[in-house]
């Protein structure tokens, strides 16, 4: 069973089109996120949900939007795709902390977008 | 703004040659540090939480610790499934946002 599955696995495109990620968890969490990992792997956050609403907006350009319906699925579209957003996209989930616990975080497999 | 540093980038060691990995890292109140093993092609897996300093988390050939400032990825007798790329995050109190480090490659020689 997957816990957090994400389609498509690749994902090749011309400049300028428009494309979606989709995400989604198995695992009851109520937090989802969006990371991009860039050519030299380092993870970097761009949104996250929690309970639909949206809790953690990155610096990152408006062409990207994403979209909860519910808590178990976060969609990434993203508008007139550049070169530049070449680069794994990745999802994960975690359940919000209460106290001293922590929001320890578990990430689907990535989808590896090309831009050309 | 929170910050997390590894080293080394990356780390070549014999089967059998145990060997330490490290995270720096500058947060304002920890609330918990993490590290994942991340395999090529794949998504982080999930390793230890941390939550306070002198915490230790012991998994197969893996022991994980933490000071203040930094934390520690031991290995012992490592063999060439472990083999990957370690990465270390943190997440300060009161806030959402997890920080990860750029991570450190391991390859492990038969």
């Amino acid at each position: 069973d997957t816990a957090v599955s994400q389609t498509p696995k690749y994902l090749v495109t011309q400049m300028g089109n428009d494309k979606s990620i989709k995400c989604e968890q198995n695992l009851g969490h109520d937090t989802m996120y969006w990371y991009k990992q860039d050519s030299k792997k380092f993870l970097k956050i761009m949104f996250s949900y929690n309970n639909k609403e949206l809790i953690i907006n990155e610096t990152v350009p408006n062409r990207f939007s994403p979209k909860s319906p519910d808590k178990a699925h976060l969609n990434l579209h993203i508008n007139s795709l550049e070169l530049g957003d070449s680069a794994v996209y990745f999802c994960a989930s975690s359940q919000r902390g209460v106290g001293v616990s922590t929001d320890t975080q578990y990430f689907g497999p990535g989808t590896r977008l090309t831009v050309l | 703004e929170d910050q997390v540093t590894q080293s080394p980038e990356a780390l070549r060691l014999q089967e059998g040659e145990s060997s330490s990995l490290n995270c720096s890292y500058t947060v304002s109140g920890l609330r918990g540090l993490f590290w994942y093993r991340q395999d090529p092609g794949k998504g982080p897996e999930f390793l230890f939480t941390l939550y306070s300093a002198g915490e230790e988390k012991e998994k197969e050939r893996l022991k994980a610790t933490l000071t203040k400032k930094e934390s520690f990825l031991h290995i012992t007798a490592p063999k060439p499934e472990d083999s990957a790329t370690y990465l270390c995050a943190v997440q300060a109190k009161g806030y959402q946002k997890v920080t990860f480090g750029t991570g450190t490659k391991l390859q492990v020689i038969p």
